[in-house]
């Protein structure tokens, strides 16, 4: 069974640009989350859509955007770009299942931006 | 709010050591704990989890038990190899169904 995948792998983007990165939940799952990997932050949410609507956001500016699509895939848009926007660009999917939900993660998309 | 605390630094040890990774955490409630690898140049890759107290969570020789009175998820394991060189990633589940991640630590493993 085909994982999480993600495209492209690697991006360079110009400051100002916008970019979109897209993301191919596990066959059957619902939900996609996007979390961003920058160095030295960490991990961190960004955004949670499950049944084609935005569930959950973190703490990102509007230019961080996104959506799901009727067969569960999503787009990340980033308008706008600044340098430290260049980060690895996590997507992963799960099923909601009561209270225990396990997210599988996608290799991931590594965003430079110049 | 929730977080997850990790140790600081990297850790660099022997093949064949015993590794103890420690990991804490704030939360209200009783979220879902979770270990996750990060091998270098790839995604997160789920290690282990446990979702209640007392729980322990165990894969690949790694074991980490969910200790409620001490707030704590220490990955273990008994006798590392060089391929188990990657960063680890403690993880809470919070009950917005986002995860709230750890910083991380590089464990390296040295023949």
């Amino acid at each position: 069974e085909a994982g999480v995948t993600q495209s492209p792998t690697h991006l360079i983007k110009t400051r100002g640009q916008q970019v979109t990165l897209r993301c191919s939940p596990i066959s059957g799952h619902t939900s996609v989350y996007w979390y961003q990997q920058a160095l030295g932050l960490g991990l961190q949410f960004l955004l949670w859509y499950d049944e084609g609507e935005e569930r959950n956001r973190g703490n990102f500016p509007p230019r961080f955007s996104g959506r799901q699509f009727p067969n569960y895939s999503s787009e990340l848009n980033v308008n706008a770009l600044e340098l430290e926007d260049s980060a690895l660009y996590l997507c992963a999917s799960s099923l909601i299942q009561g209270r225990y939900t396990e997210a599988f993660f996608g290799q991931g998309t590594r965003l430079t931006v110049v | 709010g929730n977080s997850v605390t990790q140790m600081e630094g990297p850790v660099t040890l022997s093949e064949e050591a015993f590794l103890t990774i420690n990991c804490t955490y704030t939360a209200t409630g009783y979220p879902s704990l979770f270990w996750y690898v990060q091998y270098p140049g790839e995604g997160l890759q789920l290690l282990l989890k446990a979702t209640k107290a007392d729980d322990k969570g165990s894969n690949k020789g790694f074991e980490a038990t969910y200790r409620k009175e001490t707030t704590s998820f220490h990955l273990e394991k008994g006798s590392v190899q060089v391929s188990d060189s990657a960063v680890y990633f403690c993880a809470l589940k919070e009950g917005n169904n986002r995860l709230a991640f750890g910083k991380g630590n590089q464990v390296v493993v040295i023949p």
